[in-house]
């Protein structure tokens, strides 16, 4: 089985100041990691993916991730955030077997900007 | 090149009904997922066509149920609506090929209301 926790429900962030946004996951075999975005009364935006190579990955609206295997997570950081980064943030995680390609995801993380 | 589109926007329903909801996916797409949303909860799995045939289900009742169509379109029914089916349903398309892991591109979700 596979479980994905971000582990902050919600941040609370001043305009350009940097951020983290904390996912772990739990599986026994090997994954492939995503990171997406929800703004109100939207579907949900791709923002980065990790799937093999290089353990940092760069995405849309400069916000870039970590794979980190030993420790089972992958944070989504960005330097300097802006008012329109307000959203629901969803980190996933594919399962592969017999449920296909679907997407296992944590509970969100509601990112707050204030000026 | 169009993106992932379903209909309607939103659909108010009484207990005991059924309802189908629509999903075109995203222009040379194979693949739809379905997925459903509970207020404040992380999308959940329902199932995934791959050329016409479920490929994979998620933790749902046999009375949710779907379709694909030759040109990749996808329907999700259910029947017997209960009040906790409330949610915004998500329809995911990706692109499969042998030995590829596929990124799901979102619409904009059909917002179910059961009353």
């Amino acid at each position: 089985a596979q479980s994905v926790t971000q582990l902050d429900s919600q941040v609370p962030v001043f305009e350009e100041a940097p951020v983290e946004l904390r996912c772990n996951y739990s599986s026994s075999v090997s994954v492939y990691l995503f990171w997406y975005v929800q703004y109100p009364n939207q579907g949900l935006q791709l923002l980065l993916k990790y799937l093999s190579g290089s353990t940092l990955v760069k995405g849309i609206n400069g916000f870039e991730a970590e794979f980190n295997k030993s420790q089972t997570s992958f944070h989504l950081r960005k330097p300097s955030v802006h008012i329109s980064d307000t959203a629901e943030y969803f980190c996933a995680v594919i399962m592969v077997g017999n449920s296909g390609y679907a997407l296992n995801f944590g509970k969100g993380t509601s990112l707050l900007v204030t000026p | 090149e169009t993106g992932v589109t379903q209909s309607p926007t939103h659909l108010i329903k009484t207990r005991g009904q059924q309802v189908t909801l629509r999903c075109s996916s995203q222009s040379g797409h194979n693949t739809v997922s379905w997925y459903q949303q509970a207020l404040g909860q992380g999308p959940q799995f329902i199932f995934q066509y791959y050329r016409e045939e479920e490929n994979g289900r998620g933790n749902f009742p046999p009375r949710f149920s779907g379709l694909q169509f030759p040109n990749y379109s996808s329907e999700l029914n259910v029947n017997a609506l209960e009040l906790d089916d409330s949610a915004l349903y998500l329809c995911a398309s990706s692109l499969k090929l042998a030995g590829d892991t596929d990124t799901q591109y979102f619409g904009p979700g059909t917002r179910l209301t059961v009353l």
